[in-house]
């Protein structure tokens, strides 16, 4: 199975601030036709998830354009270019590219 | 709007059998893939379960083959879960998800205890 390492953990912000969580895979996540399966979602306390950037860059409809994912192989990133209170939460990155897909361990983002 | 609804969750003994259901609206259950993904109490989240939209085919992760299913009801637009020979550590909050994870549900609580 591929192992998605998520750092740091947990992260504590100034409002205003920017914020960077890193994803890293243990194998490629470059599919067979090409496209590269990286997904990030934020959980909020009791709320369901909801994802935020797909294919490592896209993002979904409503997302913020402060928010940013790059990256390619193996090393991902997810940015917050100025943090907001309605940031909070567990974010995950999670692989579509492999069966089964993974997900991340979860970096906790908090405001300072 | 996009609407995803599971129901059937509960407290089950060691052993037993469970259904889940997943009334969606708004999107077709026969024209996309569909998935399931639990979450055990206070940890992350696990993909297990995977069903494609165009040919049916499924997926499961190691950690349920054998003892859950997947299917669908094209008529209904609903998802299912069949889960046997369930196991404490089956305990989680599980979620029905469309295609690449851009819906979820709103996740249905299965508990397995004695």
């Amino acid at each position: 199975d591929v192992v998605m390492t998520q750092s740091p953990l947990s992260q504590s912000v100034t409002l205003g601030q920017p914020a960077s969580i890193s994803c890293r895979s243990s194998q490629s996540l470059v599919h067979s036709n090409g496209n590269t399966y990286l997904i990030w979602f934020r959980q909020r306390p009791g709320q369901s998830p909801r994802r935020l950037i797909y294919e490592v860059s896209n993002r979904d409809s409503g997302v913020p354009d402060r928010f940013s994912g790059s990256g390619s192989g193996t090393d991902f990133t997810l940015k917050i270019s100025r943090v907001e209170a309605e940031d909070v939460g567990i974010y995950y990155c999670m692989q579509d590219a492999h069966w089964p897909w993974t997900f991340g361990q979860g970096t906790k983002v908090e405001i300072k | 709007e996009v609407q995803l609804v599971e129901s059937g969750g509960g407290l089950v003994q060691p052993g037993g059998s469970l259904r889940l259901s997943c009334r969606v609206s708004e999107y077709s259950v026969s024209s996309h893939d569909m998935n399931w993904v639990r979450q055990a109490p206070g940890t992350g989240l696990e993909w297990f379960s995977y069903i494609s939209g165009e040919s049916g085919v499924t997926y499961h992760a190691d950690s349920v083959k054998g003892r859950f299913t997947i299917s669908r009801d094209n008529a209904k637009n609903s998802l299912y879960l069949q889960m046997d020979s369930l196991r404490v550590e089956d305990t989680a909050v599980y979620y029905c998800m469309g295609g690449h994870a851009e819906h979820w549900g709103q996740g249905t609580l299965v508990t397995v205890s004695s």
